[in-house]
């Protein structure tokens, strides 16, 4: 089984309607991420959290929320999805060494209609 | 300007032949140097990291950065077929709770 799992992999919904993308690990980390990935865009921050109680607005967080409802477990939501939010999201992990290197799930591909 | 630039490419390479990734930077602040390579519908994975000035080697890969011209390279000898793959650049601070920037990616093709 994968370290980082994001559910659902695929999704296509329609302007207005509320999603949300899920995340655990398995690797016993306290930080997690939320990135989205457009093409020309590179990785961009949502939101992170570096313990269950702490959340933190990454560079483009404007139409979206989290919740980390425990360790293991990062939730993103869109409260109401417009077209410019489709894209790649993904989550990470990562513990507290010099490197800070990311774990990465699969991804999960949004379309927003 | 971005804080870190990256060609996109993309690149297509004969099998064999060395490859050269760059980025460069503006945030003279960074410290830790990364490479991801990211395959086709998979997360990035961090491939190698260096801390401030110097070069590292990994196999057919090195990883070299120069600070005084804020510039980082990936050199890749003997290109296979598997290294086809997105390769983004990535660097923060040495402050424990800064965040990674990433650049935009290179996509490369390794021609058999």
């Amino acid at each position: 089984d994968a370290d980082v799992t994001q559910t659902p992999r695929n999704r296509i919904t329609k302007t207005g309607k509320r999603i949300m993308l899920e995340c655990s690990q398995t690797k016993g980390h306290d930080r997690m991420y939320w990135y989205r990935q457009d093409p020309g865009l590179g990785l961009r921050l949502i939101y992170y959290s570096f313990d269950v109680k702490d959340i933190n607005k990454g560079e483009i967080s404007d139409g979206y929320s989290v919740s980390r409802q425990a360790q293991a477990k990062f939730s993103l939501s869109l409260e109401s999805a417009i077209p410019n939010q489709t894209a790649l999201y993904f989550c990470a992990t990562s513990d507290q060494v010099n490197t800070g290197e990311l774990f990465f799930g699969e991804g999960s591909r949004l379309t927003v209609l | 300007q971005k804080e870190v630039e990256q060609d996109p490419g993309p690149l297509s390479v004969p099998e064999g032949a060395i490859v050269s990734l760059n980025c460069t930077y503006s945030n003279s602040a960074f410290q830790y140097f990364m490479w991801y390579r990211q395959y086709s519908r998979k997360g990035p994975e961090l491939l190698m990291y260096t801390y401030s000035s110097g070069n590292k080697e990994d196999g057919r890969f090195t990883a070299q950065v120069d600070k005084s011209s804020k510039y980082i390279s990936l050199f890749i000898r003997d290109s296979q077929p598997s290294d086809s793959a997105t390769y983004l650049c990535a660097m923060r601070s040495n402050s424990g709770n800064e965040k990674l920037t990433f650049g935009t990616g290179t996509r490369l093709t390794i021609i058999p």
